[in-house]
């Protein structure tokens, strides 16, 4: 079964330029998670979306990061303008909706971001 | 969500069964307990989870106090493909935020 699908998986580009990362979730899944990873700050959550609609975006660093799902089988982070510190690997994850038994997030590969 | 402790490292021979602990001390009593490993450069890798039972899966078993207040991991028999850095999570049921400490940094060698 295809897991959660990212791409791209490497993006290098220059300081001020548009970023777009794209995830694919699993099939049937309609919870999604976007995740952050750097040295200084560890792994956290950005947004999570539930049935396509945004729940929580407390995790959002500034506007200029916005994400959207507009259907159930895709979603993407936009970093316009980026910056030097957006550099970091980016996570997309997906689970199940009801908590039956407490539903696992499954993780893409995520995509490596650097801003030069 | 409740805070967890876990120690920074462990070192664990291939074949013999690693154990990893995990003190949640503050946990509610509709918290699961979800274990997750990271391998250098993949995403994290969902193991097991479980709320009050023992739990055990094609990977790991899972050991949890009467009290709940802390937990253990057993990878069975450790195999060099399982160094990783392993997080202890507790998430309150019907909340789907999972909240990442720093884990264990656990190395198994030959």
């Amino acid at each position: 079964d295809a897991g959660v699908i990212q791409s791209p998986r490497h993006e290098v580009t220059e300081m001020g330029q548009e970023v777009t990362l794209r995830c694919k979730p699993i099939s049937g899944h309609n919870s999604l998670f976007w995740y952050r990873q750097t040295m200084m700050r560890g792994l956290e959550l950005l947004i999570y979306f539930n049935n396509n609609v945004p729940i929580d975006d407390s995790g959002m660093p500034e506007d200029r990061f916005s994400a959207k799902m507009p259907n159930a089988s895709f979603s993407t982070l936009k970093i316009q303008p980026s910056e030097p510190r957006d550099s970091a690997v980016y996570f997309c994850a997906s689970s199940l909706d009801v908590d039956r038994g407490g539903q696992p997030q499954h993780f893409g590969d995520g995509t490596r971001l650097s801003i030069l | 969500d409740a805070k967890t402790t876990q120690p920074t490292s462990m070192d664990c021979a291939e074949g013999r069964a690693a154990n990893l602990p995990c003190n949640h001390s503050t946990i509610s009593g509709n918290e699961y307990v979800y274990w997750y490993r990271q391998i250098h450069s993949q995403g994290p890798q969902y193991i097991i989870h479980g709320l009050k039972n023992n739990e055990t899966n094609e990977m790991a078993s899972l050991i949890i106090t009467e009290d709940r207040k802390s937990s253990t991991l057993i990878l069975p028999h450790a195999t060099l493909r399982d160094t990783a850095v392993y997080y202890c999570i507790v998430r309150f049921t019907g909340f789907q935020k999972l909240v990442f400490g720093t884990g264990t940094r656990l190395l198994v060698s030959p």
